[in-house]
This record gives C-alpha cells, structure tokens and sequence, in this order.
C-alpha cells in the first residue's frame, strides 16, 4: 500500500527566514515523489520531481527536496522565503511501477508573515 | 504550447441535476486523469483514460458519475443527480505516456451543489 504524510497542516515563516515542509512516505515499490504548489483558487503546479536519480532536487522558485530512503523522508526546503510562497503545498507520491494513480499528502498550508 | 484547459471554472447545480466537466489535455498527451479535492483536503484519485479506453477507474464512485475520453474532443467527467456532497474541486491532469511521467495539472472546475 503507498501511502503520504505531511506532518504539519500549518507552518508559518518570517519573510526571509528558511522554509521547512516535512513529508513521509510508505510505498512497496520504488518511489517516485513530487512536491506541487496550490495557490487559492488555482491548478496545481509542479515544483520538483525525484524519480531515482540524484537524491538532492533542484525545483522552481528556489526550492529543493532530498530524497532519504533511510528516513522515507522527502522534505521541501527554501533558504529563504519569499511572500509569494504563501499557498498550499502537495507532496505526492508515485510509483516506477506503473503505478498511475497518484498519491496525495493532505498538504501544508504556508503562511509568510510581513 | 497550452496548457490542460478545463471548463467551466466554475459550475453550480441544484440537487438532482446533472455536472459535465470538461478536459482538454496539453497537445500531444494521450493520457488524462481527474482527480477530485473535498474542502481542506488533498486530492484523490477518480479515474485514469486513454482515448476511448478507462485504463483505472478504482477511485470513482460506484453510482451516478462516469468519464470518458472519445477519439475526438476533449475528455469529460459527467456527475448525474447531483447531491450536495458532490460539491468539489475536480482536477483534470494529463501526461504524454504512462509510468513515472509528470502529470501536468488543468486549473480546476469548482462544483457547487446547493
């Protein structure tokens, strides 16, 4: 069974200050895992992808994620964060397997403060 | 290149009648997916379909909704007798192929059932 944990619903940063989300993942095959952003009353946009190759993800905007396979951990961070990241934050699970149903985390709420 | 286009933004309804939600997936992808996201929640997997073919259809409810998506035009998510909880967010999402491609995500269509 896959299945994703996002351990806070809420984080709130100072503008400027590092961004941490935390996510946890269980899945029988090998994992592929995205982080998507959701701004109010928007679509959903991809900001990294892992899928086996380097550990260490590069995404848009500044993010980036590690995948640990020891922890089933894959965290989005942001050295510093920026008002325009307050949205909603997805880590999502897939599989190399075939598997195409995506798994979604019930997300993180990101609140910048002035 | 467009990107999935979804239609209406925004739909309401009244109790027992019927939602048509449409996709048209980015050019040059064969595959779509919805997914559906009740309030405060993630998104959860419906149904998954090649043209003229549902691939996976485990996430979709067992009575009143169906999804198609016909050699021609674009893909629709049809909700029959609407009842209230049905109100939701229903995403579209389409990729070029299967497996471990990214899922490019459409803006949404937000149903209300009052």
């Amino acid at each position: 069974a896959q299945s994703v944990t996002q351990l806070d619903s809420h984080v709130s940063v100072s503008e400027g200050t590092p961004v941490l989300l935390r996510c946890n993942y269980s899945s029988s095959y090998s994992p592929s895992l995205f982080w998507y952003v959701q701004h109010p009353n928007k679509g959903l946009q991809l900001l990294l992808k892992y899928t086996s190759a380097a550990t260490l993800v590069k995404g848009i905007n500044g993010f980036e994620a590690e995948f640990k396979k020891s922890e089933t951990s894959f965290h989005l961070t942001k050295p510093s964060a920026h008002m325009s990241d307050a949205a909603e934050y997805f880590c999502v699970l897939g599989s190399n397997f075939g598997n195409e149903k995506l798994t979604f985390g019930t997300g993180t709420r990101l609140t910048i403060i002035p | 290149n467009a990107g999935v286009m979804q239609n209406p933004r925004h739909l309401v309804r009244r109790r027992g009648q019927e939602a048509r939600l449409r996709c048209s997936p980015m050019k040059g992808h064969s595959h779509v997916y919805w997914y559906r996201q009740l309030p405060e929640e993630g998104l959860k997997f419906m149904v998954y379909l090649q043209k003229e073919n549902i691939i996976d259809e485990s996430g979709m409810p067992k009575e009143r909704f169906s999804a198609e998506f016909p050699k021609e035009g674009p893909s629709i998510l049809r909700i029959q007798q609407v009842v209230r909880g049905d109100s939701a967010a229903y995403f579209c999402a389409s990729s070029p192929k299967s497996g471990v491609e990214t899922q490019y995500f459409g803006p949404g269509t937000r149903l209300l059932v009052l």
